[in-house]
């Protein structure tokens, strides 16, 4: 199993411009989120998935957008990216809460700069 | 408004020595307290977590004690190590709600003398 794979590794991008940060799993978990890292947060929830079709806001949700046709892709879209976007992004899923699979499982990240 | 404070915000600790981690949450409703490990330039990993349901959960050289009542938990690294050097965040989740939204602590750079 590869587990959680994000790509790309690095990325910058200038104000204004949009892309997409690409997560996938191999280890059919219902439950896929995305957290943003910055420097004395911690991790904070962008948005998250408890299956395909199905997505919802974390604490912060603004700028970005995501969706989950698959169960094993859960891609993040920068409308416009903005300078306060620059951050590293994560990538974690876990399984079905009903089985007590509570563990969440990191990808490596995405350093993202906005110029 | 942040939920879950943890301190300090850096430790440093002789080899051998106890490290010792503090989290406060403030949600009731939270019913799943884990601790992560992050490497730099890595993705944080599940290193222990507990239930409100006991008080102390030990695996190997790492402990989580929780206080129910003064809704706080922490995380003991006994005889730590240069490799244990990294950086540790609490977090809590509501799992019982149906989601597994973690909220995490701010986190806590942990440097291990030899």
């Amino acid at each position: 199993n590869a587990g959680v794979t994000q790509t790309p590794k690095f990325q910058v991008l200038k104000t204004g411009q949009s892309m997409t940060l690409q997560c996938a799993q191999d280890m059919n978990h219902e439950y896929m989120s995305w957290y943003r890292q910055d420097p004395g947060m911690g991790l904070r929830l962008i948005h998250y998935s408890v299956g395909a079709g199905i997505t919802d806001q974390g604490e912060v949700p603004n700028g970005y957008n995501v969706s989950r046709s698959t169960t094993e892709d859960f891609p993040l879209r920068l409308l416009s990216a903005a300078p306060s976007q620059t951050s590293v992004y994560f990538c974690a899923s876990s399984g079905r809460l009903a089985a007590m699979s509570y563990e969440q499982y990191f990808g490596p990240g995405t350093r993202l700069t906005v110029t | 408004q942040q939920q879950v404070k943890q301190s300090p915000q850096s430790l440093i600790v002789q080899k051998g020595g106890i490290s010792i981690i503090n989290c406060a949450y403030e949600n009731t409703a939270f019913d799943y307290f884990p601790w992560y490990q992050q490497f730099p330039g890595k993705g944080p990993a599940l290193l222990i977590a507990i239930r409100p349901d006991v008080s102390e959960k030990k695996e190997g050289r790492f402990t989580i004690s929780f206080n129910k009542s003064a809704k706080q938990f922490s995380l003991h690294i006994m005889d730590s190590q240069p490799g244990d050097s990294a950086t540790y965040f609490c977090a809590a989740s509501w799992v019982g709600g149906a989601t597994n939204k973690l909220i995490f602590g701010s986190g806590t750079l942990l440097a291990v003398q030899p």
